[in-house]
């Protein structure tokens, strides 16, 4: 079975400061896509970053960054200059082929709280 | 372009009451699923639809039907609603890789 953990259920950074969020995989496959997802008390589901397992090289968006260790099955979420609009719950997913189509398998989540 | 509608945002439902929660999408996208949230957790995949005529159960599909009659449309069925099926359900669709979500309908079963 393939599954995601997220070893962290709460993180705390203090604004304009860089917290890394943590996400570890299982997967037998050789290509494959990794995800985070924001979730806000909206609770509108975000996509923040997306990385492909051929790419060496780790995914940026802006404030957001992953390190992609493939070897490791690691996929840690760095989030600089964290703003107070970061506050959410994030999830590490990873897209696992099923039938005819494709799942995401979610971790648990870790709740990120921003402190002025 | 609104993306991923879904509605109703909330609803309740007395045990044993039947209910369709609508999802539609204006992306053109083939592939559509739906998820549960449960409190603490991440999603779970109840059915999933690789374009309009095609279906196939997830993780957890007792207790709910689909149906894609075309390619905007997705809806989730329940039928004898239960207590466990007390949940925020997303509807999401996807061109390829990336999944894109509505903002979800909470649903209560009391």
């Amino acid at each position: 079975a393939q599954t995601v953990t997220q070893s962290q259920p709460e993180m705390s950074v203090q604004e304009a400061e860089t917290v890394t969020l943590s996400c570890t995989y299982d997967t037998s496959e050789s290509d494959y896509y990794l995800f985070w997802y924001k979730q806000p008390p909206s609770r509108q589901m975000i996509l923040v970053i997306r990385q492909e397992a051929y790419k060496q090289q780790n995914a940026t968006e802006n404030r957001f960054s992953v390190n992609f260790q493939k070897a490791a099955k690691s996929f840690s979420l760095k989030i600089s200059d964290s703003q107070l609009g970061d506050a959410a719950m994030y999830f590490c997913a990873y897209r696992t082929s099923i039938g005819s189509g494709y799942a995401l398998n979610f971790g648990k989540g870790t709740s990120l709280l921003v402190t002025p | 372009n609104a993306g991923v509608t879904q509605t109703p945002k909330f609803r309740i439902l007395k045990i044993g009451q039947s209910m369709t929660l609508q999802c539609a999408q204006d992306m053109n996208h083939n592939y559509m699923y739906w998820y549960r949230q449960d409190p603490g957790m991440g999603l779970k995949l109840i059915y999933y639809s690789v374009g309009a005529g095609i279906t196939d159960k997830g993780e957890v599909p007792n207790g709910y039907n689909v149906s894609r009659s075309t390619t905007e449309d997705f809806p989730l069925r329940l039928e004898l609603a239960a207590p466990s099926q007390t949940s925020v359900y997303f509807c999401a669709s996807s061109p390829s890789e990336t999944q894109y979500f509505g903002p979800g309908t909470r649903l209560l079963v009391l």
